[in-house]
């Protein structure tokens, strides 16, 4: 069974940092890319970035570009963000999810985990 | 960036009806289209890839169609626990985007 299990979430002031983790088991991690999608309260899903199975390949949204790195450890099966001059506007539920491929480009996301909230607020 | 527009964005029905969601790309996708269902509080679900290949699992009263820019979602018989948000997603390019999503509520 796929589980994905995101942490890391929380409250952090306006231009600080967090790096969340996402823990994978139940397939082959280094077979599979994998993204960060977040939702912002009582909004729609965005995607923030997608990493290639190998960690070879990374894309970021314009949004995040410059302040978030993706990364991956195939040996511990976890993915990582990590988030720098955070803003109010990052605030959102992110989700880490598992592509349906093993490359960074033409996805869509076959198993999501449960989420982890990040709130930007002084 | 492929912008995804969906219609209508929120929908009444009862159980046992026929509802179609429709998802419309700001260029041609090639039907490099997925729809997810999520509900209050919870992860979003792959339903279909492909636009119309149902994801494992997937009760067959769910189906997709559609070509180039114009896709649909349809929920053949309305089931009690269908009643959630509906996201399309087009992955023909990166970034991939979603659609604003379709909350479907009970009448």
């Amino acid at each position: 069974e796929v589980q994905l299990l995101e942490s890391g979430g929380g409250l952090e002031q306006p231009g600080g940092s967090l790096r969340l983790s996402c823990a994978a088991s139940g397939f082959i991690f280094s077979s599979y890319a994998m993204s960060w999608v977040r939702q912002a309260p009582g909004k729609g899903l965005e995607w923030v970035s997608i990493i290639s199975g190998s960690g070879s390949s990374t894309y970021y949204a314009d949004s995040v570009k410059g302040r978030f790195t993706i990364s991956r450890d195939n040996s511990k099966n976890t993915l990582y963000v990590q988030m720098n001059s955070l803003r109010a506007e990052d605030t959102a539920v992110y989700y880490c999810a598992k592509s349906h491929t093993v490359g960074a480009t033409y996805n869509y996301f076959d198993y999501w985990g449960q989420g982890t909230l990040v709130t930007v607020s002084s | 960036d492929i912008q995804m527009t969906q219609s209508p964005s929120s929908l009444s029905a009862s159980v046992g009806d026929r509802v179609t969601i429709t998802c419309r790309a700001s260029q041609g996708i090639s039907n490099s289209l997925a729809w997810y269902q999520q509900k209050p509080g919870k992860a979003p679900k792959l339903l279909l890839y492909a636009a119309s290949r149902l994801e494992s699992g997937v009760p067959s009263r769910f189906s997709g169609s559609g070509s180039g820019t114009d896709y649909t979602l349809t929920i053949s018989s309305l089931q009690p626990e269908d009643f959630a948000t509906y996201y399309c997603q087009q992955y023909y390019s990166t970034p991939p985007t979603f659609g604003q999503g379709t909350k479907l509520e009970i009448k």
